[in-house]
């Protein structure tokens, strides 16, 4: 099973670009990462899911370098609504076992 | 969105009473759900992986006597906390596993905070 390794915590101001890097050195061929974002007493919800390269959608970009090794959530002119904990997920594609292990995660703090 | 449904959102009981908490797919089929738990200030913890039709995979530690896992149909799944007692109040959270063509999602309850007194 992948461990994840994020920072524990960031701070950023109203509009600025937030880049979360996660570190995931024994991902595996057939795993996939996926961020979710948890505001508190909430379940965690989805951001973005990748594989390689980038991807984007209407919330956030994902990053993930050839190695895949590490991938970075990076959210666009943040808000204050932003403020949340950020966790990344490798989860093992088409697997039945489904242990989804989750990291620490990165609580973000947008201030004005 | 798929959407999944968890209930209830918060329960305060006494202790030695058991509680019963419901996770529902409203609009996929989950052959597989989750069961975490949640400290204050803490990461999710898995507890157990039900799968419908057959008996739940517990993680080290987690008692599956206390945690009664049953996942009897494609959309439903309960953990049932037995006999409860002040060190299992927590945030417990569910999620269900949609799967599609291209790819596979997680999606997770609203939680539920238990309260033992």
């Amino acid at each position: 099973l992948a461990k994840t390794t994020q920072p524990i915590s960031m701070d950023s101001y109203e509009g600025q670009e937030v880049n979360i890097t996660c570190s995931h050195n024994n991902i595996a061929t057939n795993d996939y990462i996926t961020w979710y974002q948890q505001f508190p007493s909430q379940g965690p919800r989805f951001i973005i899911q990748g594989y390689k390269t980038k991807v984007t959608n209407e919330v956030a970009s994902l990053f993930i370098p050839a190695d895949r090794k590490s991938s970075t959530l990076s959210l666009p002119r943040v808000s204050l609504s932003d403020t949340a904990v950020y966790y990344c997920l490798v989860e093992n594609y088409g697997g039945s076992q489904g242990n989804l292990i989750f990291g620490k995660g990165t609580k973000l703090s947008v201030k004005p | 969105g798929a959407v999944v449904s968890q209930h209830p959102s918060w329960v305060i009981c006494k202790s030695g009473t058991s509680v019963k908490i419901e996770c529902r797919s409203l609009d996929f089929q989950a052959t597989t759900m989750f069961w975490y738990r949640q400290f204050p200030k803490q990461s999710l913890m898995l507890m157990a992986t039900s799968n419908e039709g057959s008996k739940a995979t517990y993680e080290q530690g987690v008692e599956k006597d206390k945690f009664l896992i049953n996942h009897a149909s494609l959309t439903l799944s309960t953990l049932t906390v037995t006999s409860a007692h002040p060190e299992d109040s927590s945030f417990y959270i569910c999620s269900a596993r949609s799967i599609s063509e291209t790819n596979e999602k997680l999606f997770f309850g609203s939680g539920t905070q238990l309260s033992v007194l």
